[in-house]
């Protein structure tokens, strides 16, 4: 398995643009997680799905940020108009419904200017 | 509020010696605690678990330890070797948390040979 897709890899682009993260998760993992992680917070999960349902969203910062999972295969993390505090590496992470364990891919470094 | 707390930002160590992470909880509905390993560039892994039934767990060179009362758990590594240098976080889960992971702020490790 190719484990958990992410793309791009890094996004550099200027304040007030929009911006959207990518993500392929394993193939039969019901859950998918997004994760902000800056120096200042660490990593903070932003949001989370089950069975492509938003489950919790209690760590989406702003309106400027919204996530869809339109199906099983594919989530996008969504920034409009991004600000220069929103640069951090993104990351998401995928498991088993059952389990806990989450597998992660290797983030987008996301650079607002 | 830091439910999860990973008080030494950094740690170096000998290689062959032993590497103690530390990591504090202040929520006692977790119940479920993980270790995750992160190198530069890379989403964090999974390096191993242990549920709030055990007060250790051990996977090779690699034991944590869980003290209930104290809200307390740490990572042993012996020996330490100079690939063991990264990130590890510490995570925890439970509760009305079921599902989400909550991290630490990290411990930068560093191995020197």
């Amino acid at each position: 398995d190719a484990g958990v897709i992410q793309s791009p890899r890094h996004e550099v682009t200027e304040m007030g643009q929009e911006v959207t993260l990518r993500c392929k998760p394993i193939s039969g993992h019901n859950s998918l997680f997004w994760y902000r992680q800056t120096m200042m917070r660490g990593l903070e999960l932003l949001i989370y799905f089950n069975n492509n349902v938003p489950i919790d969203d209690s760590g989406m910062p702003e309106d400027r940020f919204s996530a869809k999972m339109p199906n099983a295969s594919f989530s996008t993390l969504k920034i409009q108009p991004s600000e220069p505090r929103d640069s951090a590496v993104y990351f998401c992470a995928t498991c088993l419904s059952a389990g806990n364990e989450q597998f992660f891919g290797p983030g987008t470094r996301l650079t607002v200017l | 509020d830091q439910q999860v707390k990973q008080n030494s930002p950094s740690l170096s160590v000998q290689e062959g010696r032993i590497s103690i992470l530390n990591c504090d909880y202040t929520n006692s509905m977790f119940d479920y605690f993980l270790w995750y390993k992160k190198y530069p560039a890379e989403g964090p892994t999974f390096l191993i678990s242990i549920s709030s039934i055990k007060d250790k767990n051990e996977d090779g060179r690699f034991t944590v330890f869980l003290n209930k009362s104290a809200k307390h758990l740490s990572l042993h590594i012996v020996p330490s070797q100079p690939g063991d240098s990264a990130v590890y976080f510490c995570a925890a889960t439970g509760g009305t948390s079921y599902g989400k992971l909550t991290f630490g702020q990290g411990t930068i490790l560093t191995v020197h040979p």
